[in-house]
């Protein structure tokens, strides 16, 4: 089965600071491609990042960058200065080569207090 | 920057009622999907369609689900006969290809069924 873990259900982090949120996955597939989405009370699905899985290198995207493990199926989020628009659930998915369909973890609600 | 966009925003129906969908994909794009939220869980996959077909669905696509695209912008998810657990906010997504590209989703529709 292919499927998404996320462990964190709730985290919390000071403005500025720095907050990992942590995703495995399960799949059989070579490639395929991981994803984080932001989703604020708005409710909104906004893209954070993406990370080829053919790639070693990390993804970036400005404060936001990924620790990327394949052999260990591992793939944080790790978020620096944090601020308090990064208050929002945030979704890891990933999308199997052999399929169309984004699959999605359960979540991890952020709150970034001042 | 393009958007895809979805109305309504919020729709209330009575059980049994027929209710339309409605997204409009970003415009360059070719697939085009549907995904469901319900309240306090995680984002599931309903479908994917190109090319005018459906492409994959899930088993939660059952026959009460059909999608269309009447014409070159539009792509509407149809639930016949709508039941008290189809409450949930429905995603549209587009992506200019498929499973490797990033599926950029719209606002979603807010459905409550009484």
């Amino acid at each position: 089965a292919q499927t998404v873990t996320q462990s964190q259900p709730e985290m919390s982090v000071q403005e500025a600071e720095t907050v990992t949120l942590s995703c495995t996955y399960d799949t059989s597939e070579n490639n395929y491609y991981l994803f984080w989405y932001k989703q604020p009370p708005s409710r909104q699905m906004i893209l954070v990042i993406r990370q080829e899985a053919y790639k070693q290198q990390n993804a970036t995207e400005n404060r936001f960058s990924v620790n990327f493990q394949k052999a260990a199926k591992s793939f944080s989020l790790k978020i620096s200065d944090s601020q308090l628009g990064d208050t929002a659930m945030y979704f890891c998915a990933f999308t199997p080569d052999n399929t169309d369909k984004l699959i999605f973890g359960t979540g991890t609600r952020l709150q970034v207090f001042p | 920057e393009p958007e895809v966009t979805q109305t309504p925003s919020h729709q209330v129906t009575q059980m049994g009622q027929e209710v339309i969908l409605r997204c409009v994909p970003i415009s360059n794009h070719l697939y085009f999907y549907w995904y469901r939220q319900i309240l306090g869980q995680k984002v599931e996959f309903l479908v994917s369609f190109y090319n005018n077909e459906i492409s994959e669905k899930s088993e939660i696509f059952d026959d009460q689900f059909s999608v269309e695209r009447p014409d070159g912008s539009n792509f509407t998810l149809k639930i016949r006969s709508t039941k008290l657990e189809d409450s949930a906010m429905y995603f549209c997504a587009s992506s200019k290809d498929r499973n490797q590209e990033t599926q950029y989703f719209g606002p979603g529709t807010r459905l409550l069924v009484l």
